[in-house]
């Protein structure tokens, strides 16, 4: 029930397309998702994040939808630049002060110029 | 300024050695974390501590122990090293005011168990 299950686990996008991870939750008690961007040889660092009562939040060329019925959110990359290759994960946040954490699998994104 | 820094960057040793790795945050942040992240690159935490107190203590081998000297410093500590073993070990922290649940990573520790 505290898997986060995340979707694709590659990516090859073109310079200038959409690039678009998927991820989905079952335990309704998290209120927190963030999704962090790690490069290679770097520790993971927060991209973008959203709270369960919006559906949408937007930050520059990455925004983030969700689906609060469905239990499912998603990333999406617009004007995808080489630069953007990278890990992408998203997690899922428990509500207590641990801030505990719940990573998907994770998705190698590769932006081909 | 490096915000959260662990040492060393990287561990190779032999099954059976015992080691330790070690962490510092200079962000004030009172909560910090150890993930194992392996060879698939999945992220999973270890432990967390609060203030010097045990918060997480997730399903992981008793060979590991954390201690945290104070609430800036977080080390883990492994006896009789295996093969499995072998990861990247990363140390994270956040602030436990307020709602933010950013948690900021250190640039990991890669262990070679041989």
């Amino acid at each position: 029930q505290q898997q986060v299950k995340q979707s694709p686990q590659s990516l090859i996008v073109q310079k200038g397309g959409i690039s678009i991870i998927n991820c989905a939750y079952e335990n309704t008690a998290f209120d927190y998702f963030p999704w962090y961007q790690q490069f290679p040889g770097k520790g993971p660092a927060l991209l973008i994040a959203i709270r369960p009562d919006v559906s949408e939040k937007k930050e520059g060329r990455f925004t983030i939808s969700f689906n609060k019925s469905a239990k499912q959110f998603s990333l999406h990359i617009m004007d995808s630049q080489p630069g953007d290759s990278a890990t992408y994960f998203c997690a899922a946040g428990l509500r207590s002060n641990t801030g505990k954490l719940i990573f998907g699998q994770g998705t190698t994104l590769q932006v081909k110029p | 300024d490096t915000a959260v820094s662990q040492t060393p960057k990287y561990l190779v040793t032999q099954m059976g050695n015992d080691k330790s790795i070690k962490c510092e945050q200079n962000l004030g942040h009172d909560t910090m974390y150890w993930y194992k992240q392996d060879s698939k690159k999945f992220l999973k935490i270890m432990f967390s501590y609060n203030n010097k107190e045990l918060i997480i203590n997730e399903t992981v081998p008793n060979r590991f122990s954390p201690k945290s000297p104070d609430k800036a410093h977080l080390n883990l500590h492994i006896n009789s090293l295996e093969l499995g073993d072998s990861a990247v070990y990363f140390c994270a922290s956040k602030s436990s005011g307020g709602v933010s649940y950013e948690q900021y990573f250190g640039p990991g520790t890669r262990l070679t168990v041989t």
